[in-house]
């Protein structure tokens, strides 16, 4: 079965620092991956996406790219801001399984 | 637009009321989904209307009974719940069965 496998969190940073948020994945066929990104108290928000091998998503500066050969959706800034403390799902569709898969969450905390 | 919207924002409610949560888009989107988040936790899959008929049901209980009465709006009907239903209830819609899905705020229930 399909499954999603993101970094322990929380992450805590200081402004301007560099992020990464690791995520792999195990996946039947190809799947399209996905970041999305839940601020407090409210719903999700689709961040980037990628939908084949070595395409990069990219959004308000977040970039991930689809690593078939490592099987992985790695999440990286350049330089957060406290704005960007939030929780970040790593998921995935396949059309096998008909439905979306997400990882656990990673909380990300930004401090000045 | 990409906007998703759900009333109301919060909910109370007894194990023997009646309620319903109500979910909008106006993307011409043709998939529409229903989702259930218990706090630090991934959205778990409810249920998936597509082109208006019930395609996904995750084996949720029958206290539990979606609608959709248009390609616009999604319902979900409540009664006899249980505390353990208490959740973020977050309503999603993608263009086409789990094409990128955008999500609503989420509506925040409390069964007492």
């Amino acid at each position: 079965g399909n499954s999603v496998t993101q970094m322990e969190g929380p992450v805590t940073l200081s402004e301007e620092a560099f992020l990464t948020i690791n995520c792999t994945y195990t996946a039947t066929g190809y799947p399209s991956l996905f970041w999305y990104v839940q601020y407090p108290g409210e719903g999700l928000q689709l961040l980037l996406k990628a939908t084949k091998a070595d395409d990069k998503g990219s959004n308000k500066g977040f970039e991930a790219t689809y690593r078939k050969e490592t099987t992985s959706f790695h999440l990286e800034k350049g330089s957060v801001q406290v704005s960007d403390s939030a929780v970040y799902f790593c998921a995935l569709y396949t059309g096998t399984a008909s439905k979306l898969t997400f990882g656990t969450g990673t909380r990300l905390q930004v401090t000045l | 637009d990409t906007e998703v919207t759900q009333t109301p924002k919060h909910l109370v409610m007894g194990m023997t009321n009646k309620k319903s949560l109500k979910c909008e888009q106006h993307m011409g989107h043709r998939a529409m989904y229903w989702y259930k988040q218990k706090a630090k936790k991934p959205p778990e899959l409810m249920f998936v209307y597509s082109y208006e008929k019930l395609s996904i049901n995750e084996s949720v209980p029958s206290r539990f009974s979606p609608e959709c009465p248009n390609s616009s709006l999604l319902n979900l009907h409540l009664h006899a719940l249980q505390p353990e239903d208490s959740a973020l209830y977050l309503c999603a819609s993608s263009q086409s069965p789990f094409y990128e899905q955008y999500f609503g705020p989420g509506t925040r229930l409390t069964v007492t």
